[in-house]
């Protein structure tokens, strides 16, 4: 089944204590896009990567980290969480960053940092 | 700087009524895409429609369509026959084309919870 992962689903964390949210899609799609989602805000763009070790910030790139070691993998780096970064967190996908492709979303990671 | 708008927070239909939900865009990009998603409680993303700036054609989904007005800069989404299922936010976004700076941002505007009343 072609699908987007992420782990985990669910994480309270603490402030200043480093944590990395995985993604990871089996559908060999070029570009991967983290977002966070918050209440009135929508979804804002983290960063991007357009494939294996190109990547871009999005608009909200501040306090994050990305690599893009292998095409099915993107992780999400937060070297020292604060609690501003409480959210909700989806990865996406698609085939490349043309206008034209469809994103396809994880079922998102909900994080509380405390 | 690419900008999405979607100046209704929340809504209200009838069952198997029909409804429209607006957003409008702000883009200097000759090519761009629109995207239309819906995120039901359960939380999870789910693609309804797309409609390219080139086409000339409203594009349709099923129940879903997509009333393009290129030059009124909108792209609203039309659901027929509202069912309870229904019920949900929907997340109007934007790609940049493949010759815009940075063209592979994407931009989503803050949402439309929509409720469907028995």
């Amino acid at each position: 089944e072609a699908q987007v992962t992420q782990n985990p689903r669910y994480l309270i964390t603490v402030t200043g204590k480093k944590l990395t949210v995985t993604c990871s899609q089996n559908m060999n799609h070029e570009y991967m896009s983290w977002y966070r989602q918050d209440p009135g805000l929508g979804l804002r763009q983290i960063y991007y990567s357009m494939n294996v070790e190109v990547t871009d910030k999005g608009d909200v790139p501040e306090g994050y980290k990305v690599s893009r070691k292998e095409k099915r993998n993107f992780p999400l780096i937060l070297e020292s969480p604060s609690p501003n970064q409480t959210s909700l967190y989806f990865c996406a996908s698609s085939s490349t960053g043309r206008s034209t492709d469809t994103q396809y979303f994880g079922p998102g990671t909900r994080l509380t940092v405390l | 700087a690419q900008k999405i708008t979607q100046t209704q927070p929340g809504m209200f239909v009838q069952e198997k009524e029909a409804v429209t939900l607006d957003c409008t865009y702000d883009t200097s990009d000759p090519s761009y895409g629109l995207f239309w998603y819906k995120q039901p409680s359960s939380g999870e993303m789910i693609f309804l429609i797309y409609q390219g700036s080139y086409d000339q054609q409203n594009a349709t989904e099923g129940r879903y369509s997509l009333n393009f007005q290129k030059a009124r800069k909108s792209a609203n989404l039309v659901i027929s026959a509202s069912q309870l299922g229904d019920s949900a936010m929907y997340f109007c976004a934007m790609r940049r084309g493949m010759n815009s700076g940075g063209y592979q941002k994407v931009t989503f505007g803050t949402g439309t919870k929509l409720q469907v009343i028995p």
